[in-house]
């Protein structure tokens, strides 16, 4: 079946330096996807979305960018800070089917 | 907007007793709700849809009389583990999408509930 996976299972930053998270997705069909994060003993909290229509998508401190050709999402963190520390997820929704998440990146900061 | 509830936050019980969890949409309706559970440094697993009005819809190993859900109104669905087990400690999250909503997939998630038995 189709999935989303992420390449790294953990990641971690210097404070103050800037954060890419990697996912890489295989139904050439998905058209819309989430970045999730989800911080120790809490839910996942939506963080950014991007449809297919769109190659960048830019928020306060994260960018998504997506790259159809390879099948390949990421997001971007800037200026990393303690807060940041949580697992990130991204996520495909697609119809009427509940989310299935892949392992996650676990980002931790270095104070 | 959007914002979903879960009770407890956190419970606490002996082996072989039942416990119920709540979710709830507050300020939207959802026919649809999931329930995932998540072990330490696990991602989230799907355990079951439920659906407004009818029955859940449960995961390939999940056991639909172990944990039982209840979709009684758009905007509450409970999750109750009966006979608990030890190895039914887990931390469980709800969520839910907005009917509203149409052609956005969105979930929103609960805070999640850690269930520890003894």
């Amino acid at each position: 079946g189709e999935s989303v996976g992420l390449h790294l299972p953990t990641l971690s930053v210097q404070e103050g330096d800037n954060s890419i998270i990697n996912c890489a997705y295989s139904n050439s069909a998905s058209d819309y996807f989430i970045w999730y994060k989800q911080e120790s003993g809490k839910g996942p909290q939506f963080i950014i979305d991007i449809r297919s229509n769109m190659d960048k998508r830019q928020g306060q401190r994260v960018t998504v960018l997506l790259n159809k050709t390879v099948k390949h999402l990421s997001l971007q963190i800037a200026a990393t800070q303690p807060g940041d520390s949580a697992v990130y997820f991204c996520a495909e929704p697609s119809g009427n089917t509940p989310l299935v998440f892949g392992k996650g990146t676990r980002l931790s900061v270095i104070a | 907007g959007a914002v979903v509830s879960q009770h407890p936050s956190r419970v606490i019980c002996k082996s072989g007793t039942s416990v119920k969890i709540e979710c709830r949409s507050l300020d939207f309706q959802a026919t649809t709700m999931f329930w995932y559970r998540q072990f330490p440094k696990q991602s989230l697993m799907l355990m079951a849809t439920s659906n407004e009005g009818s029955k859940a819809t449960y995961e390939q190993g999940v056991e639909k009389d172990k944990f039982l859900i209840n979709h009684a109104s758009l905007t509450l669905s409970t999750l109750t583990v009966t006979s608990a087990h030890p190895e039914d400690s887990s931390f469980y999250i709800c969520s839910a999408r907005d009917s509203r909503r149409e052609g956005y997939n969105e979930q929103f998630f609960g805070p999640g509930t850690r269930l520890t038995v003894l």
